[in-house]
């Protein structure tokens, strides 16, 4: 699975957008980017993935670039409980892929009051 | 809930003894997980299962750990004379395809 890099931390105001960078330079055609988070000492929480096309959830947007070596999350409203950890993860996808997910060392967004 | 649960969450062990969790899937998913997640670092892959069979083992799962799915539904991690650098959260996932989701972990203390 293809490295990616984040920023180790990021801070944010209460109810404006969070824009979480992660870049995946050496992501593969059929690499799907994933992010997760981890509230302290909770299980990571899945929260959105994609291949190329943008996606939008109820938690969250993820935008990838046309070249698809990097991506952004965007916490379009930030609460005090979306600070966690989180984590950008390039993996292979569909019946045959491989098992694991890789995890870095994410970001640390801290959301203020 | 239908989440995946751990059991127990918290465990406090004595260095040499035998320590076992369990891990109940989200249903009807065939694949199973585990992660360990020491301090400050994020979570690394121990093992997985399709349905019964343990398809990959990580480096780390050294001959102490062992992990069974015997009738393809919860799984147990067993870890044999436990060491302090045992110590960490252990994370268990579930997914019928591509997307895995997480329980709340069981954290372990070896004194």
């Amino acid at each position: 699975d293809a490295k990616t890099t984040q920023p180790p931390s990021m801070d944010c105001a209460e109810g404006r957008a969070a824009n979480l960078p992660c870049n995946h330079s050496t992501i593969s055609g059929n690499e799907y980017v994933y992010w997760y988070r981890q509230i302290h000492s909770q299980g990571p929480q899945y929260i959105i993935h994609g291949l190329k096309n943008n996606e939008t959830n109820e938690m969250a947007s993820l935008i990838i670039t046309e070249d698809r070596k990097s991506s952004t999350l965007i916490l379009p409203h930030a609460t005090l409980r979306d600070t966690a950890v989180y984590y950008c993860i390039v993996r292979v996808a569909g019946e045959t892929s491989g098992s694991r997910l890789t995890f870095g060392e994410g970001t640390q967004l801290t959301v203020n009051p | 809930d239908t989440g995946v649960s751990q059991d127990p969450r918290h465990k406090i062990t004595k260095r040499g003894q035998n320590v076992t969790f369990r891990c109940d899937p989200i249903s009807e998913h065939n694949r199973l997980y585990w992660y360990r997640q020491t301090l400050g670092q994020g979570p690394e892959f121990l093992t997985y299962f399709q349905n019964e069979a343990q398809l990959e083992k990580s480096r780390l799962l050294s001959d102490r750990f062992s992990a069974e799915r015997p009738k393809g539904s919860f799984s147990t991690l067993e870890i044999q004379r436990t060491e302090q650098g045992d110590s960490a959260m252990y994370l268990c996932a579930s997914s019928s395809r591509d997307t895995q989701y997480f329980g709340p972990g069981t954290r372990l203390l070896v004194l």
